[in-house]
């Protein structure tokens, strides 16, 4: 069983749709989460960071964090054809150390 | 864009050769890691600098090798190259000073071995 479970994708939704990405995790340790945004050909980029349980907004993206369950999701509002990428999910016991991800999953924003 | 950079983008090896990747960290940042991204699947970690030492090690065999440099740029050295080391390798620089400390990501080098 890996440490972070992503499914794969791929996720396609008309533009303005809400989307929501999910991943469990089964490492107890982990206390950082975090969601990367990786388009084609390019290295990951940090879209949202998250520490311990709750949630984070930062403008159209929304992070959630339940401890308790394991479960870890990103929520896009007004998705846009932009949006198109895969998205990874990381987690870790220490922020700056090994990051454990996902396999990702492809999104595609249809105009 | 992150300050990030790596070289060279991408290249092509023979079974057996040896092969090292350059990363320049973001200014001001102390700790590089690096990461090996098979094609469909997540960045997988396999080492870290921290100060010019390695700061812990994933599951990659001693023939994955790597260095710091003191203005905190970074080599990954990979002898006796086998085909499944085909992958995009990512390295990312973080500064190590408090709870928060996130990694950013350089654009990676694709390495192709056949």
């Amino acid at each position: 069983q890996k440490e972070v479970e992503q499914d794969p994708g791929p996720l396609s939704v008309p533009e303005g749709a809400i989307v929501s990405l999910n991943c469990t995790y089964s490492n107890s340790a982990f206390q950082y989460f975090m969601w990367y945004r990786q388009y084609s050909r390019k290295g990951p980029e940090l879209l949202m960071y998250t520490y311990s349980s709750g949630n984070k907004e930062d403008g159209r993206f929304t992070a959630q964090v339940d401890k308790s369950s394991k479960y870890i999701s990103l929520f896009i509002r007004d998705s846009q054809p932009s949006d198109s990428a895969t998205y990874l999910c990381a987690g870790s016991m220490d922020s700056s150390y090994k990051l454990i991800f996902g396999s990702g999953t492809r999104l595609l924003v249809r105009p | 864009e992150t300050g990030v950079t790596q070289s060279p983008t991408h290249l092509i090896k023979t079974r057996g050769q040896q092969v090292t990747l350059r990363c320049s960290s973001q200014s001001g940042h102390n700790t590089v890691s690096w990461y090996q991204q098979a094609l469909g699947q997540g960045p997988q970690f396999i080492f870290q600098y921290y100060r010019e030492e390695e700061n812990g090690r994933g599951n990659f065999p001693p023939r994955f090798s790597g260095l710091q440099f003191p203005n905190y740029s970074s080599e990954l050295n990979v002898n006796a190259l086998e085909l499944d080391d085909s992958a995009l390798y990512l390295c990312a620089s973080s500064l190590i000073q408090g709870r928060e400390d996130t990694q950013y990501f350089g654009p990676g080098t694709r390495l192709t071995v056949l």
